[in-house]
């Protein structure tokens, strides 16, 4: 079995400011990592995925993401915010392992509501 | 990435009945699968939507309350039945496409269509 745990339910920040995002994972196998957005009353966008290869990912609108497997972490960072990143965000992990009765499904954490000030 | 869309995108609905939505994804995608976001909640999948077979329920849900068709590849459809206040929720899609992995092989990842937004009175 897989979980996810986002640190930080909240995390409010200025405008052009930095912002991490973290999330911590745990699973016996291999796994992939994504993080999605949620805009208010709209569904989930892809931000960026760790598949393999380097373990920095960028994804889209400035962000990137770290993935550190001995910490078991894959935290999210964009080094200046605007107030159009207020959303939701939530870290998503699914095994690696193809024809497992896992394979493909998403464990989400609880997500990390950022709030963007001016 | 994938384009999936959902109908309808919000609903009121009284209790007792039940609401069907459709999911509709394009030719690339493989999986499907049905996820519930309950207010101020993160997703739980619902079950996988397994074409032309009965879908695959999680646990703490099943088939007589959210009975699932996938009559081919681009289609499904999820029924809340017999609803109560506490299914109002957003109901998602989503669509496991294969992406290519900068090593050899391809890893499914998976994309969302925009919601159904439900309220059950």
């Amino acid at each position: 079995a897989q979980s996810v745990t986002q640190l930080d339910s909240q995390v409010p920040v200025f405008e052009e400011a930095p912002v991490e995002l973290r999330c911590n994972y745990s699973s016996s196998v291999s796994v992939y990592l994504f993080w999605y957005v949620q805009y208010p009353n709209q569904g989930l966008q892809l931000l960026l995925k760790y598949l393999s290869g380097s373990t920095l990912v960028k994804g889209i609108n400035g962000f990137e993401a770290e993935f550190n497997k001995s910490q078991t972490s894959f935290h999210l960072r964009k080094p200046s915010v605007h107030i159009s990143d207020t959303a939701e965000y939530f870290c998503a992990v699914t095994t690696a392992a193809r024809g497992g009765t896992s394979y493909g499904k998403l464990t989400f954490g609880q997500g990390t509501i950022l709030t963007v000030h001016p | 990435s994938a384009v999936i869309s959902q109908k309808p995108s919000r609903d009121i609905c009284q209790r007792g009945t039940s609401l069907t939505i459709q999911c509709q994804v394009d030719s690339q995608v493989t999986m499907m699968f049905w996820y519930r976001q309950q207010p101020g909640q993160s997703l739980t999948l619902i079950a996988t939507a397994n074409q032309g077979s009965e879908a695959t329920y999680e646990s703490g849900f099943v088939i007589d309350k959210f009975p699932i068709s996938r009559p081919n590849l681009t289609f499904s459809t999820l029924t809340v039945s017999n609803m109560s206040p506490e299914d109002s929720s957003i109901y998602l899609c989503s669509g496991g496409r294969p992406v290519r992995r900068s090593s050899s092989g391809y890893a499914d990842t998976q994309y969302f269509g925009p919601g159904t937004r439900l309220t059950v009175l």
